[in-house]
């Protein structure tokens, strides 16, 4: 079944602990991106990637980091979470750029106490 | 900078209504506008999107307008289910673009009424 996963779906954890939320997909997709998701906000980009070793900011990245050292993986990193990086996050695959539809996971939720 | 509005943030139909969510977007370069659907605990789901050569495109019950010089589309579901009841997101990006971004609308949340 074609998929995008993310581990874990929650997590509650203190400011300043280092966390990874992972994120792999299936589909042998070359883009991937991770979105957060507020109340009233909509969906906003953090980071993307268009192929392996390839990443860039989207409008939303202070406070993270991604890597992409394979293609079928997408890590956001948080290296000193704070209160205000409490959300939904969500990681989407696509076969490539230029208009593709995206294909989403099922989210994480964070809560930085 | 870039923006999607998107309008109504919730609405309510009785089953069997239709159903129109709007938006709008602010940058003209945008070519490539899609919908999803966000049922609870779950991710964004694509539902249809259109492209700016198309003015209109239909999959069954639901269909999406769009208008270039006023810069608006629109979703249309028509004979709506109390299945359909979920959050709808439009989206605005660029189909020949190698950032692959994509602006999102503020949500509306569909509630069907059986």
């Amino acid at each position: 079944e074609a998929q995008v996963t993310q581990n874990p779906r929650y997590l509650i954890t203190v400011t300043g602990k280092k966390l990874t939320v992972t994120c792999s997909q299936n589909m042998n997709h070359e883009y991937m991106s991770w979105y957060r998701q507020d109340p009233g906000l909509g969906l906003r980009q953090i980071y993307y990637s268009m192929n392996v070793e390839v990443t860039d900011k989207g409008d939303v990245p202070e406070g993270y980091k991604v890597s992409r050292k394979e293609k079928r993986n997408f890590p956001l990193i948080l290296e000193s979470p704070s209160p205000n990086q409490t959300s939904l996050y969500f990681c989407a695959s696509s076969p490539g750029t230029g208009g593709q539809p995206q294909h989403f996971g099922d989210g994480t939720r964070l809560s930085i106490l | 900078g870039e923006n999607v509005e998107q309008h109504p943030s919730t609405l309510s139909v009785q089953e069997g209504d239709s159903a129109v969510i709007k938006c709008t977007y602010s940058d003209s370069a945008s070519n490539y506008f899609p919908w999803y659907k966000q049922e609870l605990g779950k991710g964004p789901q694509l539902i249809i999107d259109i492209r700016s050569n198309v003015g209109e495109k239909k999959d069954q019950r639901i269909a999406v307008t769009l208008n270039k010089t006023a810069k608006h589309f629109s979703l249309h579901i028509t004979e709506t289910q109390p299945e359909d009841s979920a959050v709808y997101f439009c989206a605005a990006g660029y189909g020949s673009s190698n950032t692959g971004k994509l602006i999102f609308g503020q949500g509306t949340t569909l509630q069907v009424k059986p």
